[in-house]
């Protein structure tokens, strides 16, 4: 079964720091892995997704990911954090096992911004 | 384009009271449906999906139920309300042959 981790439930960064988040993810056949944003009360916005193209994938609001196939990794990057991007992110991965198109989440890590 | 809505936003209800959480879908046809459900600290947990009308696979046993009455309409529902059932209430829909997920705003589900 596929599964995913992600290293830190809690991230602190400054205003103008790197943002790195961390995911690592098992699959038994090549992946999609997708990277998602939630702010506040409500849903789930999808910021990025790799989909067996690019390994280096942009997104929107400056972030973007890489996926190392030999690390089994996909961790998001901003260069520069802005205080919108405090929010928590979920990392997702194809669960091909399933009977339909479903996505094992990981739990979660919540980016804290200190200005 | 495609747009999702989940209503209520809100809702406060006793334990033991029924419960009807409904989602829509528009812009597309067919879509995969799924109900999630995310309590404090526990990610995303995923109660129902929906690969077309009538069709519900539930993939953890509970009091809650849903149902597909029609292709962009998605319905959760239960007889007896438990505390347990308190968190947040998000829909999903993904293309056919997709696995790309749009969610809805959600709803915020209180037992008292």
């Amino acid at each position: 079964a596929q599964s995913v981790t992600q290293l830190g439930s809690h991230v602190s960064v400054s205003e103008g720091a790197l943002v790195l988040l961390r995911c690592n993810y098992s699959s038994s056949v090549p992946p999609y892995l997708f990277w998602y944003v939630q702010y506040p009360n409500q849903g789930l916005q999808l910021l990025l997704k790799y989909t067996s193209a690019a390994t280096l994938v942009k997104g929107i609001n400056g972030f973007e990911a890489e996926f190392k196939k030999s690390e089994t990794s996909f961790h998001l990057t901003k260069p520069s954090a802005h205080m919108s991007d405090a929010a928590e992110y979920f990392c997702a991965v194809s669960d091909s096992g399933a009977g339909s198109y479903q996505l094992t989440f990981g739990k979660g890590t919540k980016l804290s911004v200190i200005p | 384009s495609q747009t999702i809505h989940q209503w209520p936003a809100t809702l406060v209800q006793p334990v033991g009271s029924p419960l009807s959480l409904e989602c829509t879908v528009e812009g597309t046809s067919n879509p995969n449906l799924y109900w999630y459900r995310q309590a404090a600290g526990r990610g995303l947990q995923l109660l129902f999906y929906s690969v077309g009308i009538g069709q519900i696979s539930s993939e953890v046993p509970q009091n809650l139920s849903a149902s597909r009455p029609q292709d962009r309409q998605f319905i959760l529902s239960s007889k007896k309300l438990l505390l347990s059932d308190s968190g947040f209430y998000l829909c999903a829909w993904s293309g056919r042959d997709s696995y790309e997920q749009y969610f809805g705003p959600g709803t915020r589900l209180t037992v008292t």
